[in-house]
């Protein structure tokens, strides 16, 4: 069935360092991915989105780019902030029927100044 | 600003006791869901509805009903409360079927059984 494997956490970095977090998917089709992020003590906001092959989501200085050849959509930030310090989530649209998203495990990024 | 509304940040129930869990939306939105959150298993699907009146189970609805009798609400029922029903709670909506639409998140209820 159709999968999100994350890397796991926590990813801890100094401000201002250079981000990648990691994600892989298995799915029937060509799935829209997405990345989530959850800051403390809240719900899941929309980070970015990217609908088919070689599309570039961006937003808040995160970027992903959906590789179909190697099922990847990896997470990317030039120099992270102490404000980008929460847990991330990977996720695909399943591949049929209705709009039921499929996440991964989670990532946590720790931003220390 | 359009929301998805929960209607308890925090809960505390007692074992066996029947608790609702009630979530509304303002877009208009056909899909809503009801995930729990785990630390280190994520998000995972307990039930979704595609319509009103109409439900699907999710992975996990063992313990767990819903009730969506209008559009803009969607409800979770615990039957019975069990201490392993302790978790995060986190209500979604989303437009339309097909792929490219993200969900909008309420805040989440983090219920805790005692």
């Amino acid at each position: 069935g159709d999968s999100v494997t994350q890397m796991e956490g926590p990813v801890t970095l100094s401000e201002e360092a250079f981000l990648t977090i990691n994600c892989t998917y298995t799915a029937t089709g060509y799935p829209s991915l997405f990345w989530y992020v959850q800051y403390p003590g809240e719900g899941l906001q929309l980070l970015l989105k990217a609908t088919k092959a070689d599309d570039k989501g961006s937003n808040k200085g995160f970027e992903a780019t959906y590789r179909k050849e190697t099922t990847s959509f990896h997470l990317e930030k030039g120099s992270v902030q102490v404000s980008d310090s929460a847990v991330y989530f990977c996720a695909l649209v399943f591949s049929g029927g209705y709009n039921k998203l499929i996440f991964g495990a989670g990532t946590r990024l720790a931003v220390h100044p | 600003d359009v929301k998805v509304t929960q209607s308890s940040r925090y809960l505390v129930k007692r074992t066996g006791e029947k608790v609702f869990l009630e979530c509304v939306q303002d877009m208009d939105h056909e899909n809503m869901f009801w995930y729990r959150q785990d630390p280190g298993l994520g998000l995972r699907l307990i039930y979704f509805s595609y319509d009103v009146k109409m439900k699907e189970k999710g992975d996990i609805p063992e313990g767990y009903s819903v009730s969506r009798e209008k559009k803009e609400r969607f409800s979770l029922i615990l039957e019975s409360a069990s201490t392993n029903q302790t978790s995060m709670y986190l209500c979604a909506s989303s437009f339309g079927q097909g792929f490219g639409y993200g969900y909008t998140f309420g805040s989440g209820t983090r219920l805790t059984v005692v």
